[in-house]
């Protein structure tokens, strides 16, 4: 089946500083993405829409320039805590789909971020 | 806007017994697919089972199977024969049948505990 892989699966940053996380696509190209964030013992919370050589869709209330997107190949999709706080201390998690009429969603392992 | 609500926050069950979780969802969308993932202590989301809301057929795998009720908006899973590694959050969950969009809107879960 097809494998989504997020990296890191752990990190720890100091306030005010920037974190990257990648999802990889690894047996499939993959035009979107999605971010999702989970709080202890809570549901995921889409937050963003990440596209292929265009601009992400954020969710409403999402701040596009504290959480930047960026999905430059078909394979590959970063996301950036921006001057990171201890509340974006928080489980990241991504996933795709395969193109055309497959639903299943493919989810990476997810990254828990703290912020200390 | 979709919803879906899972009223159930925990459940437990003895092994060997089955147990049905409860799901129901709120959308103004004809068509559509349900999907039930578990989120076992690992955090890896797995997909259980899916729905496609234009099959009158009930969708099943193995021990688990659904109650699709498209007039009252229900999507219940039933785990048959309960086993220790069914232990996990499980999370009702909503796509549209919209093109290339494949964005989930995830229920609050339920947490299911499996006792020997």
């Amino acid at each position: 089946g097809a494998v989504v892989s997020q990296h890191p699966s752990r990190v720890i940053c100091k306030s005010g500083t920037s974190v990257k996380i990648e999802c990889r696509s690894l047996d499939f190209q993959a035009t979107t993405m999605f971010w999702y964030r989970q709080f202890p013992k809570k549901s995921l919370m889409l937050m963003a829409t990440s596209n292929e050589g265009s601009k992400a869709t954020y969710e409403q209330g999402v701040e596009k320039d504290k959480f930047l997107i960026n999905h430059a190949s078909l394979t590959l999709s970063t996301l950036t805590v921006t001057s990171a706080h201890p509340e974006d201390s928080s489980f990241y998690i991504c996933s795709a789909s395969r193109p055309g009429m497959n639903t299943e969603a493919f989810f990476g392992q997810g990254t828990r971020l703290t912020v200390v | 806007a979709q919803t879906v609500t899972q009223s159930q926050p925990e459940m437990s069950v003895q092994e060997a017994e089955t147990v049905t979780l409860s799901c129901t969802y709120d959308t103004s969308e004809s068509n559509y697919y349900l999907f039930w993932y578990k989120q076992p202590p690992s955090r890896q989301m797995i997909l259980v089972i899916r729905q496609e809301a234009y099959k009158q057929q009930n969708a099943t795998e193995n021990r688990f199977s659904v109650n699709f009720q498209k007039a009252a908006k229900s999507f219940s899973l039933k785990i048959s024969d309960s086993q220790l590694g069914d232990t996990a959050m499980y999370f009702c969950a909503f796509m549209k049948h919209d093109g290339s969009a494949r964005q989930l809107t995830f229920g609050s879960g339920t947490q299911l505990t499996v006792l020997p």
